[in-house]
């Protein structure tokens, strides 16, 4: 079946580490995204990327790094940097790039806690 | 000015009742407008999209949503809720003046009572 994996569900960090969340896709997707959940305030944009060995910065870049150096894949570092990374973290991926009317498609979530 | 905002951060209905959740948005062009279902610690799954086609869409489970543009609006409407529809739910706009991406409204979570 074709989707979007996110590994892994839960993450637990220690302050002052860098902890990297997974994302795979098998879609054959060209642009994939990672948002930041927090209750009550939606989706944020963290980073996002439409082609291989390119991407950009979203709303709320602050403290976090990716990379895209396959087409199926699209690591997100949370790094000591972030000062609050306590949240959900969600990737997605959408077919085309600059198609603004394609849905995106999303993973499953990783739960990340600062202890 | 906010571009998508959700009126009413919880929402409650009975079982069988008419659902309603609100979505306005702002964009100086006719806008690609998505609304999404989130069941707790899951990701996010499309239930209809307006596209500029007709204005009344339908989605899965028995939700629509109409697209008014002198309103602004695209408000999401299900005859009779049932338990299962208790969850968060999302409006989202793309518009280019947003660079093309998905800006997401703060969400409305849907309590369904027996």
């Amino acid at each position: 079946d074709g989707g979007i994996t996110q590994s892994p569900k839960y993450l637990f960090r220690k302050e002052g580490q860098n902890v990297t969340l997974s994302c795979e896709q098998n879609l054959n997707h060209d642009a994939m995204y990672w948002y930041r959940q927090d209750p009550g305030q939606g989706l944020r944009l963290i980073y996002y990327s439409q082609i291989v060995n390119d991407f950009q910065k979203g709303d709320i870049a602050e403290g976090y790094s990716v990379s895209r150096e396959k087409k199926e894949s699209f690591p997100l570092t949370v790094t000591s940097a972030q000062k609050n990374p306590t949240a959900f973290y969600l990737c997605a991926s959408t077919l085309g790039r600059d198609r603004i009317n394609n849905e995106q498609f999303f993973g499953p979530g990783t739960r990340l806690t600062v202890l | 000015a906010q571009s998508v905002t959700q009126l009413g951060s919880h929402v409650s209905v009975s079982e069988g009742a008419l659902v309603l959740l609100r979505c306005n948005y702002s964009s100086s062009v006719p806008p690609y407008l998505f609304w999404y279902v989130q069941y707790p610690n899951q990701g996010l799954q499309l239930l209809l999209k307006y596209t500029s086609a007709a204005t009344l869409v339908k989605g899965i489970n028995g939700f629509e949503a109409e697209f008014k543009k002198s309103e602004t609006s695209f408000h999401l409407t299900k005859p009779s809720a049932h338990m299962s529809d208790a969850a968060e739910y999302f409006c989202a706009v793309s518009a280019p003046e947003y660079g093309n991406k998905l800006v997401f409204g703060a969400g409305t979570i849907l309590r369904v009572k027996s």
